[in-house]
């Protein structure tokens, strides 16, 4: 697609539940990261793909996270028995990424996850 | 590890004013900078960047030079707008094949009319 798309928007779940988020990135781009932007924080690095190599886990913060990304397109990370202090907005970004090229993402719009 | 420290904000000017949004970074390799906007109600977008010591990134009238001897990559706009009133993000790329980037905490910026 032109961009890169997340859905739902907005999310609202009753604390305990699993939620699944979706990212589908820009056709191509061999590089997908998921980030999480809490109020007044920075964003937090949660787990990276890049093409058919293991993910980078390194940002998860707790073995109720997970993701996957099927087929190297479209990704869902799922946070299982949420809580409070996984209410944020949730962001993912695609990257091209030849040899030793540095580019910048393109972000999708983000989903705004609300436990209550 | 590496990190990313912006300027604390909210910045408030006014029209035509000069702006300077500082970051300094800390990383233990050769990273490459980028700068970051968010606008209200928008997702993030690439603003500029630079890969190596000395390069300068512009856009839009933005600029920012890599200074790796005072590892900083100040933003700067010589006149800025009411349109440019939005969060800025400063961040690094850490070096190798993981390309994650280290945030700093956004500095947001309002101006007035």
């Amino acid at each position: 697609g032109a961009g890169v798309s997340q859905s739902p928007s907005n999310k609202v779940t009753e604390k305990g539940k699993d939620v699944e988020l979706r990212c589908d990135p820009i056709s191509g781009h061999t590089a997908l990261y998921w980030y999480r932007q809490s109020l007044g924080q920075g964003l937090e690095f949660l787990i990276y793909f890049q093409g058919n190599s293991a993910p980078d886990k390194s940002g998860l913060p707790s073995d109720r996270f997970s993701a996957e990304r099927t087929g190297g397109s479209v990704s869902t990370l799922t946070i299982q028995r949420t809580q409070q202090e996984d209410s944020a907005v949730y962001l993912c970004a695609s990257s091209s990424f030849i040899g030793t090229g540095t580019y910048g993402y393109t972000f999708g719009s983000g989903t705004r996850l609300t436990v209550v | 590890g590496d990190s990313v420290t912006q300027m604390e904000g909210p910045v408030t000017l006014s029209e035509e004013a000069f702006l300077t949004i500082n970051c300094t970074y800390t990383a233990t390799g050769y990273p490459s900078l980028f700068w970051y906007v968010q606008y209200p109600g928008e997702g993030l977008q690439l603003l500029l960047k630079a890969t190596k010591a000395d390069d300068k990134g512009s856009n839009k009238g933005f600029e920012a030079t890599y200074r790796k001897e005072t590892t900083s990559f100040h933003l700067e706009k010589g006149s800025v707008q009411v349109s440019d009133s939005a969060v800025y993000f400063c961040a690094l790329s850490e070096g190798g094949n993981n390309r994650k980037l280290i945030w700093g905490l956004g500095t947001s910026l309002a101006v007035n009319p």
